[in-house]
């Protein structure tokens, strides 16, 4: 049973537009929670991370939403780039255990210049 | 920028055959970590380490086995390489207490 879910296995964006992507999880032992970036042949790049304590964190043109009732995280790229393009894992893990970080299934972003 | 280093990047092999994959990182990172990923899959988690001399099985079930004998390195073994064990495999690494996990570029497994 998958604790962190990425329901949209892919999204389309015209470049300049925002592209939100989504992630859902069930295990509310989770505190921390992060986003990583991977193209292909790549390993994963972390991108972004939030704390539990917050609902909101801002980096340059990413920002991460966290609605604890609701157990989902959202990522906001604003403007999209086509260098943007690329497989998006959310991830997550418990305070008891920080090094335990389950992760989502991906989302595939294509930026369409 | 993390600075961890896996080798071979994409490897073929027959099956039967003894493959060991490399993984070192430079940045005195104490917690090292084996993910497997499948394409369209999520990472799983196959190995960890907390330090020199410590191994612990991950979240999924691996034939393969580590070892970590020293702290920059934790190399993966298949020690009989099966067409069910073609995937990507994620080497990784952390400071203790810390909670952004770094990843190596990836080794591509292909068993034929």
């Amino acid at each position: 049973d998958q604790q962190v879910k990425q329901n949209s296995p892919s999204l389309s964006v015209q470049e300049g537009r925002i592209s939100i992507l989504n992630c859902d999880y069930t295990n509310s032992m989770f505190d921390y929670f992060l986003w990583y970036k991977k193209y292909p042949a790549e390993g994963p790049t972390f991108l972004i991370s939030i704390s539990s304590i917050k609902d909101k964190n801002e980096d340059g043109r990413f920002t991460v939403f966290l609605n604890k009732s609701a157990k989902h995280l959202s990522l906001h790229i604003v403007p999209s780039q086509p260098g943007d393009s690329a497989v998006y894992f959310c991830a997550a893990s418990p305070k008891t255990s920080y090094d335990k970080v389950i992760f989502g299934p991906g989302t595939s972003l294509s930026v369409i210049p | 920028e993390a600075d961890i280093y896996q080798t071979p990047r994409y490897l073929v092999i027959g099956t039967g055959k003894k493959i060991t994959l490399e993984c070192s990182q430079t940045m005195g990172h104490d917690k090292m970590y084996w993910y497997q990923q499948d394409p369209g899959m999520e990472l799983h988690l196959i190995h960890y380490s907390y330090g020199v001399n410590s191994t612990e099985k991950g979240d999924l079930s691996s034939e393969s086995t580590v070892s970590r004998i020293r702290t920059e390195h934790f190399p993966l073994t298949l020690e009989s390489a099966r067409p069910s064990h073609t995937s990507q495999y994620l080497c990784a690494s952390s400071l203790q207490g810390g909670n952004t996990i770094y990843f190596g570029e990836g080794s591509w497994l292909t068993v034929v």
